[in-house]
C-alpha cells in the first residue's frame, strides 16, 4: 500500500492564482482530512469528509474548497491565493475518527 | 482559541533516560487523546492513544498518562533513544471528526 499520497510536494504561487492540492489514499478509508501547519503551530483542520459526496468545514475553512467524488481522492482547492495561505498542508485518512494516517505534506508559498 | 497546549517547545534528554512530554487541554468534552510523532519533511505518524475512561496506556517504551481532573496528559518514553528525536504532537477529539492539535514539542535525545 502507498498509504496517503500528496502532490505536489512544493509549490510557489502568486497572489490571486488558484491551484488544487491532490490527495489520494489506497486504504479504503471513509474519513479524509485536510490540515495546515503554520510555523510553530499545531495542525489546524481545514475540511474533512466522512465519505464520498460528504464534506464539512473544520476550524479554518475560509479560502478553501474541497470535493469528494470517490473514496480514494480528496482534492483541496485554493481559488484566490493569499500570503496568509503560505503553509504546509497535510492530508490524512482513517477508518474511524481517531488514528489518522498522514501524507508527506505539500509546502505552499504564496508571494 | 488554543484548546490543546504544549507549553514546552523543546526538550533535550540523554540517551537511556526518561523523556516526559506534557500536554494540557481546556475542553472538558474531549474524550480521546493521541500522540503523533513527526520527522522533518514527513507527515505525522500515530504513536499512542488513550480514551477518557482510562488513566494510563502503555505500548513498549511509550506510556501515556491522563489526568482528567487536571486536564493534563503526558507521554513518557523510557528509555529514550536517539531515533526518538522528532517533534511530538498531542491531539484531542470530542467524539467527532474535529481533532485539535497542540503546537508540538521538539525532542532531542543525545547519545
Amino acid at each position: 500500500n502507498a498509504g496517503v499520497t500528496q502532490t505536489p510536494k512544493f509549490r510557489i504561487l502568486k497572489i490571486g492564482q488558484s491551484m488544487t492540492l491532490q490527495c489520494t489514499q489506497d486504504m479504503n478509508h471513509n474519513y479524509m482530512y485536510w490540515y495546515r501547519q503554520d510555523p510553530g503551530m499545531g495542525l489546524k483542520l481545514i475540511y474533512y469528509s466522512v465519505g464520498a459526496g460528504i464534506t464539512d468545514k473544520g476550524e479554518v475553512p475560509n479560502g478553501y474548497n474541497v470535493s469528494r467524488s470517490t473514496t480514494e481522492d480528496f482534492p483541496l482547492r485554493l481559488e484566490l491565493a493569499a500570503p496568509s495561505q503560505t503553509s504546509v498542508y497535510f492530508c490524512a485518512s482513517d477508518s474511524s475518527y481517531n488514528e489518522q494516517f498522514f501524507g508527506p505534506g505539500t509546502r505552499l508559498t504564496v508571494l | 482559541d488554543q484548546q490543546v497546549k504544549q507549553n514546552s517547545p523543546s526538550l533535550s534528554v540523554q540517551e537511556g533516560r526518561i523523556s516526559i512530554l506534557n500536554c494540557d487541554y481546556t475542553n472538558s468534552m474531549f474524550d480521546y487523546f493521541l500522540w503523533y510523532k513527526k520527522y522533518p519533511a514527513e507527515g505525522p505518524t500515530f504513536l499512542i492513544s488513550i480514551s477518557s475512561i482510562k488513566d494510563k496506556n502503555e505500548d513498549g517504551r511509550f506510556t501515556v498518562f491522563l489526568n482528567k481532573s487536571a486536564k493534563h496528559l503526558s507521554l513518557h518514553i523510557v528509555p529514550s533513544q536517539p531515533g526518538d528525536s522528532a517533534v511530538y504532537f498531542c491531539a484531542a477529539s470530542e467524539s467527532n471528526n474535529d481533532m485539535r492539535f497542540g503546537a508540538g514539542t521538539r525532542l532531542t535525545v543525545k547519545p
